[in-house]
């Protein structure tokens, strides 16, 4: 079956700065791939998806790229700021008929002020 | 709009007994999807309930079971309970699919912690 893996699982950052967190997955077939935010408590929050149909997609700070040919995609997020501080999880859905989302075991990033 | 409401909050219980939660999807949508979620680790997918009906299950036992009602709201039934199945149990939803997997959003979640 499909297997997601997350890097890195820690992240420290100074506000202002950029951070990238990188993920690949085994299943070819795999055609949807979002990234969820949970901070402390909170629910997982979808922030940005990316279909397989496309290489590219930002969403003011945030963006997400696709690499079909290497199995990764990567969120990029610029101009950190603290309350970016929290756990980030990648997702994908490994087949359309059965809708089920595999995550990496997530990022904690840490943005210092 | 509304989001995920899942109940309850909490919930404790002892090795053997049996746990139901619950869960009210976004006014519209259809799918409702379970996952777990223990202390540190990723999300586990669990069920995927479409229109009344269990669609898809992860790799867990049989005790785990649930079912989705006519207004798309879902229960999600854990029998004879184990230490290791205290975790985060998140519910989400979705719209109908179309033939495309859609966003799942996600609820607060139900904390259950078997003693």
């Amino acid at each position: 079956g499909e297997n997601v893996e997350q890097h890195p699982s820690t992240l420290s950052v100074q506000e202002g700065d950029s951070a990238v967190i990188k993920c690949t997955y085994s299943d070819s077939a795999s055609n949807y791939f979002p990234w969820y935010k949970q901070e402390l408590g909170k629910r997982p929050q979808l922030i940005i998806d990316i279909r397989s149909n496309v290489g590219e997609k930002k969403d003011q700070r945030i963006a997400v790229t696709l690499n079909k040919t290497a199995k990764h995609f990567s969120l990029h997020i610029t101009e950190t700021q603290p309350e970016d501080s929290a756990v980030y999880f990648c997702a994908a859905s490994p087949n359309t008929g059965f809708q089920k989302l595999v995550f990496g075991t997530g990022t904690r990033l840490l943005v210092s002020p | 709009e509304a989001g995920v409401t899942q109940s309850p909050t909490h919930l404790i219980k002892t090795r053997g007994q049996q746990a139901t939660l619950r869960c009210s999807p976004i006014s519209g949508h259809t799918s409702v999807y379970w996952y777990q979620q223990a202390l540190g680790l990723g999300l586990q997918f669990l069920l995927w309930y479409d229109e009344g009906e269990e669609r898809n299950r992860g790799n867990f036992p049989p005790r785990f079971s649930g079912r989705q009602f006519p207004n798309y709201s879902s229960e999600l039934n854990v029998n004879a309970l184990e230490l290791e199945d205290s975790a985060l149990y998140l519910c989400a939803s979705s719209s109908g699919t179309g033939g495309f997997i859609q966003p799942q959003h996600f609820g607060d979640g139900t904390r259950l912690s078997i003693l």
